[in-house]
Order: structure tokens, then sequence, then C-alpha cells
């Protein structure tokens, strides 16, 4: 595809679900991201993926949070045991190299729960 | 810690009538900052990266400008299609590549 792609959309969860969050990124892209993004803030980091290594995953809130990219493409965001701080909009990038360039934006998963 | 800060917080402006969007930042060693554009609903779309003190980047009515503490992005003769969240953000010399965001200057253009 042209560009980032994230599924689903939209992610509605009741309290202690656990959601899973797909993000496929352009092809050939080595560097994989993962950004929370509440109404009215501005993206914050969650974790990065060099190929399917996970260099950095300081920004991940809590040990409920997991993320993987096991064949250094498609990467999968696990939520375990939802709670309402969790609603926000989770957005995936990527950039083509290891290096410092642009970072390209998926749609973002809006995830609500109730 | 590395920090953006942004303002203002909104701007209304009418079509044809230019501005300025600010953008101050602490960071550890910069390696680039970045604007984006971001419109309801969707994820930010990449518009400029500058990476030393001086440089100027332009793209239609968009100009992107970086100092040592500062970044203004000018926007000559808006058109209500400019309307959207413009966000900045830093990424650091040092450890990996994470972007830190400022919270975005939402602009309206009215015709």
């Amino acid at each position: 595809g042209a560009g980032v792609s994230q599924s689903p959309r939209y992610k509605v969860a009741k309290r202690g679900q656990d959601v899973a969050l797909r993000c496929d990124p352009i092809s050939g892209h080595v560097s994989l991201f993962w950004y929370q993004q509440a109404l009215g803030q501005g993206p914050e980091f969650l974790t990065y993926f060099q190929n399917e290594a996970q260099l950095d995953k300081s920004g991940l809130p809590s040990d409920r949070f997991f993320a993987e990219r096991p064949e250094g493409s498609v990467s999968t965001l696990k939520i375990q045991r939802t709670q309402q701080e969790d609603s926000a909009v989770y957005l995936c990038a990527s950039s083509l190299v290891a290096g410092y360039n642009e970072q390209f934006f998926g749609p973002g998963t809006r995830l609500t729960v109730l | 810690e590395d920090q953006v800060t942004q303002s203002p917080e909104a701007l209304r402006l009418q079509e044809g009538e230019s501005s300025s969007l600010n953008c101050s930042y602490t960071v550890s060693g910069l390696r680039g900052l970045f604007w984006y554009r971001q419109d309801p609903g969707k994820g930010p779309e990449f518009l400029f990266t500058l990476y030393s003190a001086g440089e100027e980047k332009e793209k239609e009515r968009l100009k992107a400008t970086l100092t040592k503490k500062e970044s203004f992005l000018h926007i000559t003769a808006p058109k209500p299609e400019d309307s959207a969240t413009y966000l900045c953000a830093v990424q650091a010399s040092t450890g990996f590549q994470k972007l830190v965001f400022g919270t975005g200057t939402r602009l309206l253009v009215s015709p």
C-alpha cells in the first residue's frame, strides 16, 4: 500500500477486556513507532522497533501494554485488562531507515474503554 | 527532559491574513525539528524537517524557520483548506529516534 494502515479504526472495549491493535507500515520501512494521543494533546511515544527488535519501550505506561513485530513488518500493540485511562488514539508511524528521518503516520485507532 | 511548547493554542485568521505559529524547545542535542499537520480524525501528515539554526524550508503557503531555541511556521495568505492542527516535534541526537511533540496549534481560517 501507499501509506501506513491501521486496524481497526475504532475499538470499544469494556473495562478489563484485552485488545489488540494492528499496524501495517510502509513496505520496506525499517523503523516502526507507536504513539498514544489523548484528546487535545500531541502524540506521546510508546515504543520503537528496528526491524523485529524492540529497541525502546520506555514510553509504555504499564506492564499491561505489550508490542511485537515478529517478522519485522506488521506490528501489534496489545493492551491487557483495559482501563478507562487507556482511552485514546493509538498512532503507528514508520520511517525508511534506521536513521533520523521523517516518520509517516497511519490514521490511528481510536480506543474507547467503557 | 526534552520539551516542546507551542503557541498560541488556537488561532483564528481571515482568509489572506498572514501569521506565524511558534514552537519553543529544549532538547539535549537537537537532531531534527519536525512540523506536521493533523486534520480531525486523521494521523499527522509530515510537512518539514529542519536540522540546524538558520535553516528555512518552504511548501506552498508555508515556511518553516529554525533558531537555537525555537521554530516558526509562517503562513502566508492562508486559505480555508489550511485549517488544521499544526504539531511541532523534536528528535534528540542521543538515544533512539522517538519524537517529542508539543500540544499543537489549532488553526481556523475563515473565508
